[in-house]
């Protein structure tokens, strides 16, 4: 199958500065990428849609501004945590649509942020 | 919107079969998946079904799916303590972008 990589695979940061995560198809190009949350022992929970070009799409609830996400080009969406908390630790994820497959939906490996 | 659900738990012991249960709520859901994720580790794509299929067979994983009465199912032959993990099911939400729609995950204890 297709295939969806993250940068980094885990980081920990200070209260206050900002941590930026790479999400990339690799062999692929995804016009619309997704970025997820997940709490420990919890489901994934959408948080933002981004699209290739234009501006992210976000779940309610999610603060655009906190979580800044930029779809530079077909095969590239980062996620930035702004001024990072601790509650802000979790494991990101994000996953990529292969339309010129099949057209099922791949997901990265995620990146576990601690915030200290 | 769509809603999918799945039980909590299951347990099994080696060599059995296990047999995960989903429902969802669109009907119109192009895909259905089934992801695992082990402990610390991100989401693997185990399998996945278009929706004009009734089952899918991929070594020791078959999946069947009954538009009917949205339900989606995951059996597992032959259950190894390496397939112990959580098992998430997934449908596209109704506007087929690539969004997914997540169950709460069904916990699979493989017992020796």
């Amino acid at each position: 199958g297709a295939v969806v990589s993250q940068h980094p695979s885990w980081v920990i940061c200070k209260s206050g500065t900002s941590v930026k995560i790479e999400c990339r198809s690799l062999d692929f190009q995804a016009t619309t990428m997704f970025w997820y949350r997940q709490f420990p022992k919890q489901s994934l929970m959408l948080m933002a849609t981004s699209n290739e070009g234009s501006k992210a799409t976000y779940e309610q609830g999610v603060e655009k501004d906190k979580f800044l996400i930029n779809h530079a080009s077909l095969t590239l969406s980062t996620l930035t945590v702004t001024s990072a908390h601790p509650e802000d630790s979790s494991f990101y994820i994000c996953s990529a649509r292969d339309l010129g497959g099949e057209g099922a939906t791949f997901f990265g490996p995620g990146t576990r942020l601690t915030v200290l | 919107g769509e809603d999918v659900e799945q039980s909590p738990f299951l347990s099994v012991r080696e060599g059995d079969s296990s047999v995960i249960n989903c429902t969802y709520t669109d009907s119109s859901s192009t895909y259905l998946y089934w992801y695992k994720q082990e402990p610390g580790a991100g989401l693997q794509l185990l399998t996945y079904i278009f929706s004009n299929m009734d089952m899918k067979q991929d070594q020791r994983l078959t999946v069947l799916l009954n538009k009917k009465d949205k339900h989606l199912s995951l059996r597992i032959a032959d259950t190894q303590t390496g397939d112990s993990a959580i098992y998430f099911c997934a449908a596209h939400g109704s506007s087929n972008t690539g969004k997914l729609i997540f169950g709460q995950g069904t916990t699979l204890q493989v017992k020796p």
